[in-house]
């Protein structure tokens, strides 16, 4: 079964700074899909980034952006130039190809500091 | 924008009391996912549907939970009777398509007394 591990449960940054969080996956399969997605205390699960697995190019998203390492099976989402906004819980998630069930990590809890 | 709509917003009950979720997925879209949140095991899977039959239901506790599609705009999710570790916040999504991401409804927040 595939698995979604993130390391850290918490982390912060200063407004404007940039910020990297973490998150390995488990997975026999070649080809599927890669998430991260922000949950305001709002509980709204807003898709934030997403990368295909037989891309190699990086997906990027504004002052969003990830770095996709398939051999390593990692996949770390960078936010540059944090704002208050920011601030909310990612969660990564797997999913395999087709239109399957997403797997989640436990999520890490992002504070942005003024 | 087309979104996933899921009610109630917040329902509180008590133990061994029906409580039923809505959900009615953007049109369109083939998929339905039920999943459930709570702090000590994070998101998951509970049940899904494609074209209203199930898939997968194994993440359900089959004794007391019941998942239905009765149509291509609803479907619903049943706990009878509920329990106090019934709660936790039971989010919808649906998507359609290979390589399209799913859509999240806002959830339903439920607490059993």
């Amino acid at each position: 079964a595939q698995t979604v591990t993130q390391s850290q449960p918490e982390m912060s940054v200063q407004e404007a700074e940039t910020v990297t969080l973490s998150c390995t996956y488990d997975t026999s399969e070649s080809d599927y899909y890669l998430f991260w997605y922000k949950q305001p205390p709002s509980r709204q699960m807003i898709l934030v980034i997403r990368q295909e697995a037989y891309k190699q190019q990086n997906a990027t998203e504004n002052r969003f952006s990830v770095n996709f390492q398939k051999a390593a099976k990692s996949f770390s989402l960078k936010i540059s130039d944090s704002q208050l906004g920011d601030a909310a819980m990612y969660f990564c998630a797997y999913r395999r190809p087709g239109n399957t069930p997403l797997v989640f990590g436990k999520g890490t809890r992002l504070s942005v500091i003024a | 924008d087309a979104r996933v709509t899921q009610t109630p917003r917040d329902k509180v009950t008590e133990m061994g009391q029906e409580v039923t979720m809505r959900c009615q997925p953007i049109l369109g879209h083939n998929t339905v996912f039920w999943y459930r949140q709570t702090m000590m095991q994070g998101l998951e899977l509970l049940a899904y549907f494609r074209n209203r039959a199930p898939l997968d239901d194994s993440g359900m506790p089959k004794d007391r939970f019941s998942a239905e599609m009765p149509d291509a705009t609803l479907a619903t999710l049943k706990i009878q009777p509920s329990e106090p570790r019934d709660s936790a916040v039971y989010f919808c999504a649906s998507g359609s398509g290979l390589h399209q991401p799913q859509h999240f409804g806002d959830g339903t927040r439920l607490s059993i007394l």
